[in-house]
């Protein structure tokens, strides 16, 4: 059973352009989460997602960003028009249950 | 809302000390915790996770605690060795549905041959 998958690994985008992150849960895991860790600080939580429903978007900022979760294929964050205090590492999470397993996580550079 | 400490932010001990690794958390309402390792550039590996009702969890060499009424959890580790070099992270889940994590910064360990 492979592990959380997520691509990129890295990324690098211009101010004004568009990012789409993507994760791929373990196998047979319905629950996904997104945590954004900033340079320096703790892991924030993003988004919570199970198969094409949000169930808890608290953490994400109202605008330029969005998350899905479709039936079919990997959760995908999207960020539009993206500006330099973007630039974090973007970590998802999947479970069955209670335990969050990591992904590798993708380091987002915004020049 | 759950916010989580860690202290110390850093510590370096010389191989085969034992250690404790200290978070707190000011909601205790806590659905459970859980400690991750973190290396550098790497995602996160799980490494125990204490449900509400529980006291402790011991894998191996490590060893977590869950004190509820005081708002705090240790991680104990036995016998450091230098492959433990890592940042350690706590996160606590709050009762609510969504069991979000609330990560703490970690404490970055360095443990020197």
């Amino acid at each position: 059973n492979a592990g959380v998958m997520q691509n990129p690994r890295h990324l690098v985008r211009r101010r004004g352009q568009e990012a789409r992150l993507r994760c791929s849960p373990m196998k047979g895991h319905s629950h996904v989460y997104w945590y954004r860790q900033l340079p320096e600080e703790g892991l924030k939580f993003m988004v919570y997602l199970q198969k094409e429903n949000i169930i808890d978007e608290s953490g994400m900022p109202k605008e330029r960003f969005s998350a899905e979760f479709p039936k079919e294929g990997p959760s995908i964050l999207r960020i539009q028009q993206v500006v330099r205090g973007d630039s974090a590492a973007y970590f998802c999470a999947s479970s069955p249950d209670q335990t969050q397993y990591f992904g590798p996580g993708t380091r987002l550079l915004v020049l | 809302k759950q916010e989580v400490t860690q202290i110390p932010a850093a510590l370096s001990v010389p191989e085969g000390e034992n250690l404790v690794l200290n978070c707190s958390f000011t909601d205790s309402a806590i659905y459970n915790l859980q400690w991750f390792r973190q290396d550098p550039g790497k995602g996160l590996t799980s490494l125990l996770l204490i449900q509400s009702s529980q006291r402790e969890q011991t894998s191996g060499r490590l060893n977590a605690s869950l004190d509820k009424s005081s708002g705090r959890s240790t991680l104990y580790i036995a016998a450091s060795q230098p492959g433990d070099s890592a940042t350690y992270l706590c996160a606590g889940a709050t009762q609510g549905g969504s069991e979000k994590l609330v990560f703490g910064k970690g404490t970055k360990l360095t443990v020197n041959p």
